[in-house]
């Protein structure tokens, strides 16, 4: 059984850009949701994506997107890039999303340095 | 939405003292609460979660008590290792929604 992994580790973009994270989540999960963790936080609900669909949308602008894959994995898109933005994205996959009464396994997350 | 708080932000303990967090929250309706486990350079780990149709639950070392009446739930850690050193988050469900709420963590040192 694998985990989940996200790519790349760490990215370095200058604002104004664009950026796009991925995760594969773990096997047998049908459920993926995307998180912020700015410095010496707790994870910032973006969004969850349940079998391909958008299933649920934290309070984070338009200019963050994504997009499941029929194998469940997923990306993460964000236009625009501001000096905020900077932090660590997690990516989490879970059984049934709309169930919610399963934890989630996260990857160990996507480093976002905005200059 | 679900507002969680967790203390205390910062927790020191020898090794092989106790060490317990506490978190509350604010829906009541809230019916799912795990705990997350992160260590530096990785994302967080679920080490233990309780419904809201239990009072206790324990897995070796550590335990997760809630009470639902006072919509309070704790962690507690027995007997803390230098290895136990991380943070931790508490994370909440609310009844009206899927998506958990986590607490800002709280950061563990345990002395050797």
């Amino acid at each position: 059984e694998t985990g989940v992994t996200q790519s790349p580790t760490h990215l370095i973009k200058t604002r104004g850009q664009q950026v796009t994270l991925r995760c594969s989540s773990q096997s047998g999960h049908n459920t993926v949701s995307w998180y912020q963790q700015a410095l010496g936080q707790g994870p910032q609900f973006i969004f969850q994506y349940y079998r391909e669909e958008e299933n649920g949308r934290g309070n984070f602008p338009p200019r963050f997107s994504g997009l499941q894959f029929p194998n469940y994995s997923s990306e993460l898109n964000v236009n625009a890039l501001e000096l905020d933005d900077s932090a660590l994205y997690l990516c989490a996959s879970s059984l049934d999303g709309t169930k919610g009464n399963y934890g989630y396994t996260f990857g160990s997350g996507t480093r976002l340095t905005v200059v | 939405g679900e507002n969680v708080e967790q203390h205390p932000s910062t927790l020191s303990v020898q090794e092989g003292d106790s060490a317990v967090i506490k978190c509350t929250y604010s829906d009541s309706a809230s019916n799912y609460f795990p705990w997350y486990k992160q260590e530096l350079g990785k994302g967080p780990q679920l080490i233990i979660d309780i419904r809201s149709n239990v009072g206790e639950k324990k897995d070796q070392r550590i335990a997760v008590t809630l009470n639902k009446t006072a919509k309070h739930f704790s962690l507690h850690i027995t007997e803390t290792q230098p290895e136990d050193s991380a943070v931790y988050f508490c994370a909440a469900r609310s009844g009206g929604s899927y998506i958990p709420t986590f607490g800002r963590g709280t950061s563990l040192i345990v002395h050797p």
